[in-house]
């Protein structure tokens, strides 16, 4: 079975300090993971994916497969950035689904 | 180019009545999943189309069921509506090729809210 374990519900960072949002994933293969992220009031969008090995909007996230996590990374914050992070994992093969994280509130203060 | 067009955004329905909720993917996108998303459990995975076949299956009970037509639109129909029914249900469609059996990039709908009372 596959599993996304966002561990925190909430979390809250000044502009400018670093952020972490964490995401442990479990899996018996290959996955691939993806952040998802929602602002207020639009539609849930793709952030990045691990295969991309990309940083979008200043954000990265590295596939950790010892310590199975996909933890989402920015040095500094933006109050821009306040939004619901979803961490999200898709297995490799005939599975056609992602299977997602409960999701990260953060909130960027000014 | 147009998105994900979801209809109706919002619904109201009794317990028992039975709801058709509609989804036009992003035009060239074959493929089109349907998610259910709750304050309590999240977004969680209710099946996935391709070429109007159903490739996958969440655990959801029967009488969750869709279809996709050969323009690639889509229909999720819920029968016998229950209150732990309301939720906010999200179609989102990707390009996924034939054969191709690697992950999606979904593109999401705006949604359709579902109120069962």
């Amino acid at each position: 079975a596959q599993r996304v374990t966002q561990p925190e519900k909430l979390l809250s960072v000044f502009k400018g300090a670093p952020v972490e949002l964490k995401c442990n994933y479990s899996y018996s293969g290959s996955p691939e993971l993806f952040w998802y992220v929602q602002y207020s009031r639009q539609r849930l969008q793709l952030l990045l994916r691990h295969i991309s090995r990309e940083s979008i909007k200043g954000f990265t996230a590295d596939l950790n497969k010892g310590e199975t996590s996909f933890h989402l990374k920015k040095p500094f914050a933006q109050e821009e950035d306040s939004a619901m992070y979803y961490c999200a994992l898709s297995g490799r093969g005939s599975n056609y689904k992602l299977t997602f994280g409960k999701g990260t509130l953060l909130t960027v203060n000014p | 180019k147009a998105g994900v067009t979801q209809t109706p955004r919002y619904l109201i329905k009794t317990r028992g009545q039975q709801v058709t909720l509609s989804c036009s993917p992003i035009s060239g996108h074959r493929s089109v999943s349907w998610y259910q998303q709750t304050p309590g459990q999240g977004l969680q995975f209710l099946f996935e189309y391709f070429s109007e076949t159903q490739r996958n299956k969440g655990n959801f009970p029967g009488r969750f069921s869709g279809r996709q037509f050969s323009n690639s639109r889509s229909e999720m129909n819920v029968s016998t509506l229950e209150l732990g029914d309301s939720a906010l249900y999200l179609c989102a469609s990707s390009l996924l090729l034939a054969g191709n059996s690697g992950a999606n990039v979904l593109t999401f709908g705006a949604g359709s809210r579902l109120t069962v009372l």
